[in-house]
């Protein structure tokens, strides 16, 4: 059974930086490209970051690029999230997400970590 | 960047009866490699969201064939027939044939 396990969450500052993480497990993680997506309180989802399966090509939308680095350790099937420079609209509860992407992406989800960004 | 635009944002159904959502989207989601990525979520109360169709027309594993996708180049729908209790929720439909891949708005399915 996939599973993904994402941890990290919590209260911080503006300005101040996050890491999260997501461990994966019932998949060979180095097969597959992984994706983070959030969702803001009672909004819609916004693709975040997504990194290929070897982890050489990272892809970001603009609202996160600069700022937040997606990056992988295949050895241990986990996922990661560095934020910096966290925005109040940066607060959001982060999903990590299995993708497939020539077929099914974000086909497999984790259950969220909620990131609260105030002052 | 792609704009996704859904509607209706609110859909009203009874138990039993049939729901339809249109996606559209600002440019053709056909991939140099000729295959179209569209695809439909359903985001449940409380829960992470789950995929539901792939690729416009492609159920996922163990999604009943209630549901169907169906469209071509801009302009896409979601059709559920015999809709359920479990089917109420909040749907997307995103496109990843571009990046940055980009979600619709999502639209509401609730009891009538």
């Amino acid at each position: 059974e996939v599973q993904l396990v994402e941890s990290g969450g919590g209260l911080v500052q503006p300005g101040r930086s996050l890491k999260l993480s997501c461990v994966a497990s019932g998949f060979t993680f180095n097969n597959y490209w992984m994706t983070w997506i959030r969702q803001a309180p009672g909004k819609g989802l916004e693709w975040v970051a997504s990194i290929t399966n070897t982890g050489g090509s990272t892809y970001y939308p603009d609202s996160v690029k600069g700022r937040f680095t997606i990056s992988r350790d295949n050895a241990k099937s986990t996922l990661y999230l560095q934020m910096n420079s966290l925005r109040s609209e940066d607060t959001a509860t982060y999903y990590c997400t299995r993708d497939q992407r020539t077929t099914a992406p974000f086909a497999y989800w984790g259950q969220g970590t909620l990131v609260t960004v105030s002052s | 960047d792609v704009v996704m635009t859904q509607t209706p944002v609110s859909l009203p159904v009874s138990l039993g009866g049939q729901a339809s959502i249109s996606c559209r989207s600002s440019q053709s989601l056909v991939h140099s490699n000729g295959n179209t990525y569209l695809h439909w979520y359903l985001q449940k109360p409380g829960q992470s969201p789950q995929l539901l169709i792939y690729r416009v027309s492609n159920r996922f594993s163990g999604v009943p064939d209630r549901f169907s996708g169906s469209g071509s180049g801009t302009d896409f729908t979601l059709k559920i027939s015999r809709v359920e209790p479990e089917d109420l929720g909040d749907y997307y439909c995103l496109q990843s044939t571009h990046f940055p891949n980009t979600f619709g708005a999502g639209t509401k399915l609730e009891l009538k």
